[in-house]
């Protein structure tokens, strides 16, 4: 089976400060992993993956997350946060042997303040 | 590229009767889909999974026979939820995968349901 935690259920960070929000997963084979926002009361918003190659990669809006396959991490990071930043965040992962299901973690709500 | 896009956005409906909301992919083909409920702040509960032009794989402890979902066309999902209840009140988010070797899956903007 698969499975994805994120730790946190509430990130806090001040504006132009980084920003990391954790994830760490696990599954029988290869992972696929990847990031997704949400705002509320909308659907969920694709930031990046990680298939293979590169242990960190770049996706949408400054963001990039890390993969590390000895800790099982993805973690979500962004050099300088923005106000508009603050959303809901949601790790997930897909065992790329087993299908195209994805499973998601619960979710951390990233709130940035000036 | 890659949206979908999903209607109604919010809906209000009356103990007893149907709604039926769609899933569709604007500017690709999706061979599967994904129906997702989603709880206020928690994270998303897969329902079913949606492929098209044969029925719909359910999860364990979803009921089929209420949550109706058929995929007629490469770019159409449906979900029905039959005889509604106030505990069906939720938000209802679809994704699709457009395949052609992408990996990553692509959301619907979600619908409000509220049984009354």
């Amino acid at each position: 089976a698969q499975s994805v935690a994120q730790p946190e259920d509430q990130v806090n960070v001040a504006e132009g400060n980084p920003l990391t929000v954790k994830c760490t997963y696990s599954v029988s084979g290869n992972p696929y992993l990847f990031w997704y926002v949400q705002y509320p009361n909308r659907g969920l918003q694709f930031l990046l993956k990680y298939i293979t190659g590169d242990n960190l990669v770049k996706g949408s809006y400054g963001f990039e997350a890390e993969f590390n396959k000895s800790q099982t991490s993805f973690h979500l990071k962004k050099p300088s946060a923005l106000v508009s930043d603050s959303a809901l965040y949601f790790c997930a992962v897909r065992d790329m042997t087993r299908g195209n299901k994805l499973t998601f973690g619960t979710g951390t709500q990233l709130k940035v303040e000036l | 590229g890659a949206v979908v896009s999903q209607h109604p956005s919010w809906v209000i409906c009356k103990s007893g009767t149907s709604v039926k909301i769609e899933c569709r992919s604007l500017d690709f083909q999706a061979t599967t889909m994904f129906w997702y409920r989603q709880f206020p702040k928690q994270s998303l509960m897969l329902m079913a999974t949606s492929n098209e032009g044969s029925k719909a794989t359910y999860e364990q402890g979803v009921e089929k026979d209420k949550f109706l979902i058929n995929h007629a066309s490469l770019t159409l999902s449906t979900l029905t939820v039959t005889s509604a209840h106030p505990e069906d009140s939720s938000f209802y988010i679809c994704s699709a995968l457009p395949g052609g070797g992408r990996t990553e899956a692509f959301f619907g903007q979600g619908t409000r349901l509220t049984v009354v």
